[in-house]
């Protein structure tokens, strides 16, 4: 069965304290994993798409890499604007554009 | 921009009504979503649909249908509305099967 699996479920960084959330997927013919940024009462929004292992994407202080197994976003130097839920998705073989998300990591910067 | 606009942000309604939920976008994208969203469950996908009139089951379709009469609209509707439906509510909608989804920002629904 599909799976993705996101640690930690809850990280607190101080201000400018570097860190990484990963992703596991157990995803049979991955066509690519995709993270998002969910802020309280909203939906989540889009942050990342990587098809490939070894491919990597930035965007301001964050940046996605991926593996055969898994993926990472390291944020570097955070703020607290950066505070949110991160989650990641996989999607399968299948031609329907389904996607398995993870349960999310929720972060928290102190100033 | 991307822009999907779900038609209410928070909804009360009761045991045994019928509930209508409204998602419009404006990106002529193909493929439509409907997930819900629960503490410790994570999304779970209730239906989607690819096509105009075209619609498929998800992980979670019991007690939901859908609608899809135009092509940037699409809408959950529950049948008989049950205590067990409270949740977060969350439309998404992308151009291919390999694109990524964009969501709308959710109704919250409670049913009494």
């Amino acid at each position: 069965e599909d799976q993705v699996t996101q640690s930690p479920e809850a990280l607190r960084l101080q201000e400018g304290e570097s860190s990484s959330l990963n992703c596991s997927y157990t995803v049979s013919g991955l066509r690519g994993l995709f993270w998002y940024r969910q802020d309280p009462g909203k939906g989540p929004e889009f942050l990342f798409t990587l098809y490939s292992a070894g491919e990597e994407k930035e965007k301001e202080r964050l940046k996605a890499t991926l593996t055969k197994k898994e993926s990472f976003l390291h944020i570097t130097a955070p703020k607290p604007e950066d505070s949110a839920t991160y989650l990641c998705a996989g999607h399968g073989s299948g031609n329907t554009g389904k996607l398995i998300f993870g349960q999310g990591t929720t972060l928290q910067v102190k100033p | 921009d991307v822009k999907v606009t779900q038609s209410s942000r928070y909804l009360v309604k009761r045991t045994g009504e019928k509930v209508f939920l409204e998602c419009v976008q404006d990106m002529d994208h193909e493929n439509m979503f409907w997930y819900r969203q629960d503490p410790g469950l994570g999304l779970r996908l209730i239906y989607f649909s690819y096509d105009v009139k075209m619609k498929e089951k998800g992980d979670i379709p019991e007690g939901y249908s859908v609608s899809r009469e135009k092509k940037e609209r699409f809408s959950l509707i529950l049948e008989s509305a049950s205590t067990n439906q409270t949740s977060m509510y969350l439309c998404a909608s992308s151009q291919g099967v390999d694109q990524p989804q964009h969501f709308g920002d959710g109704t919250r629904l409670s049913i009494l």
